[in-house]
């Protein structure tokens, strides 16, 4: 079955330019999860969703990031007026919903983004 | 605050057995898992441990102990496209993944 897509896979842009990067989950799975992850890194968590909502956004590191899932499926992480340091592989990770068990997290091939 | 530890960097021989350690301290304990990123692609599913022990799949082995806030990820036989990053998990109170910063374990003939 299809797994976690994200696209685009690369995005090069100019600091201060706005920025969409999209994920589309496995069919089902209503968790979805936005990591950053720098080189030599682990993923850092930034948001989850649980359905339509965002269950947890404390991750997000300032007010230029904003990410919505208005129908419970697919998901848009935006990012306005971005900075270098904005560059990282932005992951996206989907499973069941959490709780007790193991429902493993499904990741995304990742976007790579370069702010210049 | 929560913090997970493990090395950054493994050497090993093809054929060869490593262990992986991984340490952490976390607001609460819904289990632990192991992941898999080779460079450039997304991590993958290893292992889960919620009880103490040892838990067998394959050539790959994760240990859990609870007591100590420690586990270890055995693997064994080892082949060249063992080569990778070893990303250690703990799903703390609320549920979330906790992630170390991983161990890149490099594999030579």
């Amino acid at each position: 079955g299809a797994g976690v897509s994200q696209t685009p896979s690369n995005k090069v842009t100019e600091k201060g330019k706005y920025v969409e990067l999209r994920c589309d989950p496995i069919s089902g799975h209503t968790a979805l999860y936005w990591y950053r992850q720098s080189l030599g890194q682990g993923p850092e968590f930034l948001i989850y969703f649980q359905g339509t909502g965002a269950a947890d956004d404390s991750g997000l590191p300032n007010d230029r990031f904003f990410a919505v899932r208005p129908e419970g499926s697919v998901s848009t992480l935006k990012i306005q007026r971005t900075e270098r340091g904005d560059s990282a592989v932005y992951l996206c990770a989907s499973s069941l919903t959490p709780g007790q068990g193991y429902n493993e997290q499904f990741f995304g091939p990742g976007t790579r983004l370069t702010v210049l | 605050g929560q913090n997970i530890d493990q090395p950054t960097e493994m050497t090993a021989t093809e054929g060869a057995i490593v262990q992986i350690n991984c340490t952490y301290q976390t607001s609460g304990f819904n289990g632990l898992f192991w992941y898999q990123q080779h460079a450039g692609e997304a991590p993958t599913f290893l292992s889960y441990n919620v009880l103490d022990g040892l838990e067998e799949k394959g050539r790959f082995s994760s240990f859990l102990s609870r007591s100590k806030g420690y586990s270890y990820l055995l693997l064994k036989e080892l082949q060249m496209k063992d080569s990778a990053s070893y990303l250690c998990a703990v799903k703390d109170s609320n549920y979330q993944l906790i992630w170390g910063a991983g161990t890149k374990l490099i594999i030579k003939p």
